[in-house]
């Protein structure tokens, strides 16, 4: 089955600092990859839709100079954290669709999770 | 009033139990169905997909669609220890379109 890889798993780091994720489909091709955030006990928060070669498309209420997403490849999205303070510890997800026509549903990587000191 | 209402649980049952979990939704243009099973601190991982009304089945597991009452199931039959996780339904109106989750029904199977 697809599989799609986040890297790292687990960061901790002092605030101030920016943190940057990688998510990688491993078999297929993502023309699209999602980033999401959850909170303990809580469902999934889609933060941004990535598409690769344009600009990443933010929900209401996300900061976009604070989550910055870049999607250089077919098989590769980062999302930085900038700035990183306390508030933006959490869980971060991503998730790939692939590229081929009628081809889904998204598949998730195993998360991130985000530790601000 | 959320697009998509599911009850958080906790659900506990004894192992062998069937188990229904089960996701309401306000709108009527969703076409794409999905139940995602989330273990603690990973993400979420596939198990069942379907296009419109219908039922699906793949093993023990059993996903009904009934778009008329906006209602979907997942039933989980003689359930096991390694099936304690969260499960997530989820929906999006068109391929490659946004997912629109529940809120997750956290599920305990005892030995």
């Amino acid at each position: 089955g697809a599989v799609v890889s986040q890297h790292p798993s687990w960061v901790i780091c002092k605030s101030g600092t920016s943190v940057k994720i990688e998510c990688r489909s491993l078999d297929f091709q993502a023309t699209t990859m999602f980033w999401y955030r959850q909170f303990p006990k809580q469902s999934l928060m889609l933060m941004a839709t990535s598409n690769e070669g344009s600009k990443a498309t933010y929900e209401q209420g996300v900061e976009k100079d604070k989550f910055l997403i870049n999607h250089a490849s077919l098989t590769l999205s980062t999302l930085t954290v900038t700035s990183a303070h306390p508030e933006d510890s959490s869980f971060y997800i991503c998730s790939a669709d692939e590229a081929e026509a009628g081809r889904q549903p998204q598949h998730f990587g195993d998360g991130t999770r985000l530790s601000i000191l | 009033q959320k697009e998509v209402e599911q009850d958080p649980g906790p659900l506990s049952v004894p192992e062998g139990a069937i188990v229904s979990l089960n996701c309401t939704y306000s709108n009527s243009a969703f076409q794409y169905f999905m139940w995602y099973r989330q273990y603690s601190r990973k993400g979420p991982e596939l198990l069942m997909y379907t296009y419109s009304s219908g039922n699906k089945e793949d093993g023990r597991f059993t996903a009904q669609v009934d778009k008329s009452s906006k209602y979907i199931s997942l039933f989980i039959r003689d359930s096991q220890p390694s099936d304690s996780a969260t499960y997530l339904c989820a929906m999006n109106y068109n391929q490659g379109g946004k997912l629109i989750f529940g809120q997750g029904t956290e599920l305990s199977v005892k030995p």
